[in-house]
Parts: structure tokens; C-alpha cells; sequence
């Protein structure tokens, strides 16, 4: 499967603890973006990389939340104490580095519920 | 900022009729327009995407146009099947940046 991988799937903590999510993108794909999508609603977007530098951030993108993409490569989502609106679909997608009109191809994501 | 509202929020059909989603966009200088396919427990797949440049495109029963002045842009399906039963979403991009913004998604239902 040469699609976008994120891990894990599905993530239940409680209220205050730390979170570390995985994306690792299309082969090749230079770009690198992170969206929130809550129950019944669109994708919110949150952050985006070119390679490892993060060029893009989202006012949703508290100081609790960290995002980072060390080798250009595979890029890594942190929630520092988590709270009940915390709970979502963290998705990631990624894109070639050619012209801003490219796809952006999806992962099925990552589920964090805060109990 | 861009603001994307999509409607109806759910449609249903019968199996072999048409599906038309409609979205609107506020910021004129938006330049780029995908949709996607979210199936439950699944990421988005983009099915069809157009840019400002091109008024229409069409890949086997999906098509999509683009009404620049306007700003609106719809989502055809035709000859609908009770596997085209997902949610749909609209998103339009700027040229200034690379973040996509979605509308609230559609929930089609295909009735066999």
C-alpha cells in the first residue's frame, strides 16, 4: 500500500494525558498537512510542512499541540494535556512538490477520545 | 478568511437518478476546487477536482462546474448506484496557500 499511513488508528486516554500521533506520507511526497475533522463537520485544517520546515500554522493550533517533520520524511502530531474537546479525527494528507494545485491525498486517520 | 457552504446537508435518491451538491466560496481569489468521498471510518478520497482556469470536467458519471463570477461549484452524479452512498465535501484552496478549506459535508444516501 503506497497510500498515506497514520497509527494508530484509534487513541483513548484520559483528560490531561500526553498523545503522540504518526503520519508517514506518500513516497515522495514533499508536502505534509495535518487537519482536524469533529463529528459531522469538514476537515479543519491545522498545520502544514515542505519538507521539514512548517510554514503554515492554524489559529486552532494551540500551544498545547506540537506537529513536526524532522527528516522531511514522516511527520508527528503531540497533544500535551489533552482535554474533552481534544476528541476528533486527526487527519493527515500529503502532496507532490510541484505547483500549489496538486492533490492532497488523505489518510483514514487518527481517533482520540478523551474519556 | 474563505468561507465554504455546502448544501443539502443529506440527499437521498433513487438508485439511477441523478445527485447534485452545490457549494458556494467567499474569497474570490480561490483558484483550485476538490472533492472528496469520505466513507465511515475512512479519510477522504478525492474523486474530482477543477481549477479556476476550467469551467467544467467530467470523469465517467461525475462532473463538476465552476461558476467563477458567482462563486459556486457542484458536484454531478449520475446514474447513481447504492455504492456512491458516502459522505461528499467541497473544499476550494487559494493560490496564497495550501490549506484546503471544506464545507460542512453532504450525506448521500442511494436507494436500491
Amino acid at each position: 500500500d503506497t497510500g498515506v499511513s497514520q497509527n494508530p488508528r484509534h487513541k483513548i486516554t484520559k483528560r490531561g494525558q500526553n498523545v503522540t500521533f504518526r503520519c508517514d506520507p506518500i513516497s515522495e511526497h514533499n508536502r505534509l498537512y495535518w487537519y482536524r475533522q469533529t463529528l459531522g463537520q469538514g476537515p479543519e485544517f491545522l498545520t502544514y510542512f515542505q519538507n521539514e520546515a512548517q510554514l503554515e500554522k492554524s489559529r486552532l493550533l494551540s500551544d498545547r499541540f506540537s506537529a513536526e517533520r524532522p527528516k522531511g520524511s514522516f511527520s508527528t502530531l503531540e497533544i500535551q494535556r489533552t482535554e474533552q474537546g481534544d476528541s476528533a479525527m486527526y487527519l493527515c494528507a500529503s502532496s507532490p512538490d510541484s505547483n500549489s494545485n496538486q492533490p492532497q491525498h488523505f489518510g483514514d486517520g487518527t481517533r482520540l477520545s478523551i474519556l | 478568511g474563505e468561507n465554504v457552504e455546502q448544501h443539502p446537508s443529506t440527499l437521498s435518491v433513487q438508485e439511477g437518478d441523478s445527485a447534485v451538491i452545490k457549494c458556494t466560496y467567499s474569497d474570490s481569489a480561490s483558484n483550485y476546487f476538490p472533492w472528496y468521498k469520505q466513507e465511515l471510518g475512512k479519510g477522504p478520497q478525492l474523486i474530482i477536482d477543477i481549477r479556476s482556469n476550467v469551467g467544467e470536467k467530467k470523469d465517467q458519471r461525475i462532473a463538476v462546474t465552476l461558476n467563477k463570477t458567482a462563486k459556486h461549484f457542484s458536484l454531478h452524479i449520475t446514474e447513481t448506484q447504492p455504492e456512491d452512498s458516502a459522505v461528499y465535501f467541497c473544499a476550494a484552496r487559494m493560490d496564497s496557500s495550501y490549506k484546503l478549506i471544506f464545507g460542512s459535508g453532504t450525506r448521500l444516501l442511494v436507494r436500491p
